[in-house]
């Protein structure tokens, strides 16, 4: 496999539910990267990772708890969202964090919070 | 504060000559990014300016003015693969990117 993978591609969840979104990139990058996208709305960083250290979070709400157990794989962990919640979760990888720019994505999560 | 603004959306013909423009305001600047997404994929990287001036890669082409705030990316000979969201970004002071909400290019055969 190449490039950088997301799974689910979709899930639906209530707000009481826990979920798990999955990101694995198989280009030896040392970076990775959780982005939120809505609809006509710039993409907003949530989390990054450099060397499996966190070195950013974006002010982002307890109910996402990112978990990044080696520098091939991501994850993001949700519990109690709210439905404004609801978007593409985009993973993305790039060669460090000083890398920033040219970035590696993955299709994306479609989330939909009931 | 820092923002990026592209237009929401464009319509081009087949074969024809698109120019998306791209204006921003940052704290610091250190390049300005192209990114293209087709509806449900992934963005890809398409080109990165950080001096002034147009930077050609193919049918794209991205020009910088610093002075001016100002990015263009110019689309020749436009195919309809090229209906897609470009997005404009461009890294501050911290390395961290800011992002427009990006221009939906439809192509019109």
């Amino acid at each position: 496999e190449t490039g950088v993978t997301q799974t689910p591609r979709h899930l639906v969840m209530g707000m009481t539910n826990k979920k798990s979104l999955k990101c694995e990139q198989h280009l030896g990058h040392n970076a990775m990267y959780w982005y939120k996208q809505s609809a006509k709305k710039p993409l907003e960083l949530m989390f990054v990772y450099n060397f499996k250290e966190q070195t950013e979070n974006n002010s982002v709400p307890s109910r996402f708890s990112p978990e990044c157990p080696n520098s091939s794989h991501l994850f993001l962990h949700l519990h109690t969202l709210q439905p404004e919640d609801s978007a593409l979760y985009l993973c993305a990888s790039s060669q460090g964090a000083g890398d920033a720019g040219e970035l590696f994505f993955g299709e994306g999560s479609r989330l939909t919070v009931l | 504060g820092q923002n990026i603004d592209q237009p929401t959306e464009m319509t081009a013909t087949e074969g024809a000559i698109v120019q998306i423009n791209c204006t921003y305001q940052t704290s610091g600047f250190n390049g300005l990014f192209w990114y293209q997404q087709h509806a449900g994929e992934a963005p890809t990287f398409l080109s990165y300016n950080v001096l002034d001036g147009l930077e050609e890669k193919g049918r794209f082409s991205s020009f910088l003015s610093r002075s001016k705030g100002y990015s263009y990316l110019l689309l020749k000979e436009l195919q309809m693969k090229d209906s897609a969201s470009y997005l404009c970004a461009s890294m501050d002071s911290n390395y961290q990117l800011i992002w427009g909400a990006g221009t939906k290019l439809i192509i019109k055969p």
